[in-house]
């Protein structure tokens, strides 16, 4: 096990709804990832928060934004949920160091959108 | 932006046969890591590359960097049922560990 921990682990939403999504870090971790992973495919990075700030951003649409918290803990919200955003959603989280880290991914949470 | 492309997508092996997945970009990668993730599970590290020509073995498992850092790949010898899972090629874009996966190879192993 990672300790990164993901709630909840499935979701069924309607179309135009918005939902929140949960990570809490590895202890120690400071940085957070999102990644959605459509199915058959490999992960695309949504966007990272490290220290409460977002440190980057991947190509996605201004209605996926997150948090994070003073705890590391981090949330991805997604408004106006669309068919297509039905995905394994994934967060990792890591401590950026002097050179590559590695990431530790929860279990993710399976969205449907129906 | 960067783009890492992983071949093939899908291979069947019997049990006990060898298994190569390979990772390639068009541009110079900084590094290179590798990812298991099993049906219905997370992706899970295996291992990091960063040096030019880079070989690192783990037991069955063989990864390799090329030489002008574009292309990895990761080599299991004698399959096992317990090798079954796609397996993932990431590069870190940019600072602060924002990973670019290729698509994955999906590995089926014949009992």
């Amino acid at each position: 096990e990672t300790g990164v921990t993901q709630s909840p682990t499935h979701l069924i939403k309607t179309r135009g709804q918005q939902v929140t999504l949960r990570c809490s870090s590895q202890s120690g971790h400071n940085t957070v990832s999102w990644y959605q992973q459509a199915l058959g495919q490999g992960p695309q990075f949504i966007f990272q928060y490290y220290r409460e700030e977002e440190n980057g951003r991947g190509n996605f649409p201004p209605r996926f934004s997150g948090l994070q918290f003073p705890n590391y803990s981090s949330e991805l919200n997604v408004n106006a949920l669309e068919l297509d955003d039905s995905a394994l959603y994934l967060c990792a989280s890591s401590t950026p160091g002097q050179g590559p880290t590695e990431a530790f991914f929860g279990q993710g949470t399976r969205l449907t959108v129906v | 932006g960067q783009q890492v492309m992983q071949i093939p997508q899908y291979q069947h092996v019997q049990e006990g046969e060898d298994f190569t997945t390979y990772c390639n970009s068009s541009t110079t990668l900084s590094n290179i890591q590798w990812y298991k993730q099993r049906p219905g599970g997370h992706p899970v590290f295996l291992i990091q590359l960063v040096k030019s020509g880079e070989v690192k073995k783990q037991k069955r498992l063989t990864f390799q960097f090329g030489e002008a850092k574009k292309n990895s790949s990761l080599h299991i010898t004698a399959t096992q049922t317990t090798d079954v899972g796609t397996y993932f090629c990431a590069s870190e874009a940019g600072a602060g560990n924002m990973l670019t996966f290729g698509g994955g190879t999906r590995l089926m192993v014949k009992p």
